[in-house]
């Protein structure tokens, strides 16, 4: 398709398990970035990327969340020794260029229960 | 944290109505966004707003931001049960690296 698409959409693990979560972006979108989003609260910012190059990841929680896009184009958000708290839904989304004044494309995320 | 906040955090109204929802934010912005979110779905993006602009349209939607007020309004004019969502404000302010920040949103139901 041409959107921004993620896998799995659900994913139940048990406390202390690790995750990894895919992302793949519209081709040829230079910026990605993932977002954890709440129940019933907005989107909180986690990591950007430029193409490979991750150039903020000042929203990771802590050093159990890491994030790749080595090739530029597909991206992994992986969440070590998962917790409780990492119970949310992971947003991906993209955009064609290389700052944030362009509209973002999101996929429907990974809703994620940790057990 | 999270630099947007709506107002109202729910609306509720009858088919045909026109639904008014505003965006509050804290530091000087570089644009401002509005998303729609459906249930279980991603966000879209419906329009963006740059700092120098006043007003802006697209379809049904009307976006107005007043920088003096740091303050955005979104009205859906004509509305209709498929415009039932949850609404996000989202600013890009230089002051947090030029990256997005969104709101809590505000929760629409549009009742046929």
């Amino acid at each position: 398709g041409a959107g921004v698409s993620q896998s799995p959409r659900y994913k139940v693990a048990k406390r202390g398990q690790d995750v990894a979560l895919r992302c793949d972006p519209i081709s040829g979108h230079v910026s990605l970035f993932w977002y954890q989003q709440a129940l019933g609260q907005g989107p909180e910012f986690l990591t950007y990327f430029q193409n490979e190059a991750q150039l903020d990841k000042s929203g990771l929680p802590s050093d159990r969340f890491f994030a790749e896009r080595p090739e530029g184009s597909v991206s992994t958000l992986k969440i070590q020794r998962t917790q409780q708290e990492d119970s949310a839904v992971y947003l991906c989304a993209s955009s064609r260029g290389p700052i944030s004044n362009q509209p973002q494309h999101f996929g429907d995320g990974t809703r994620l229960s940790i057990l | 944290s999270q630099q947007g906040e709506e107002d109202p955090q729910a609306l509720s109204i009858q088919e045909g109505e026109n639904a008014t929802m505003n965006c509050s934010y804290k530091t000087s912005i570089n644009n401002l966004q509005w998303y729609r979110q459906n249930s279980g779905r991603g966000l879209v993006h419906l329009i963006l707003i740059r700092s120098n602009e006043r007003e802006k349209h697209s379809g049904r939607l009307r976006v107005t931001l007043d920088t003096s007020k740091k303050s955005s309004s979104l009205l859906i004019t004509a509305s209709r049960a498929a415009d039932t969502a949850s609404y996000f404000c989202a600013t890009d302010a230089r002051a947090a690296g030029n990256k997005l920040t969104f709101g809590g949103g505000t929760r629409v139901l549009v009742k046929p």
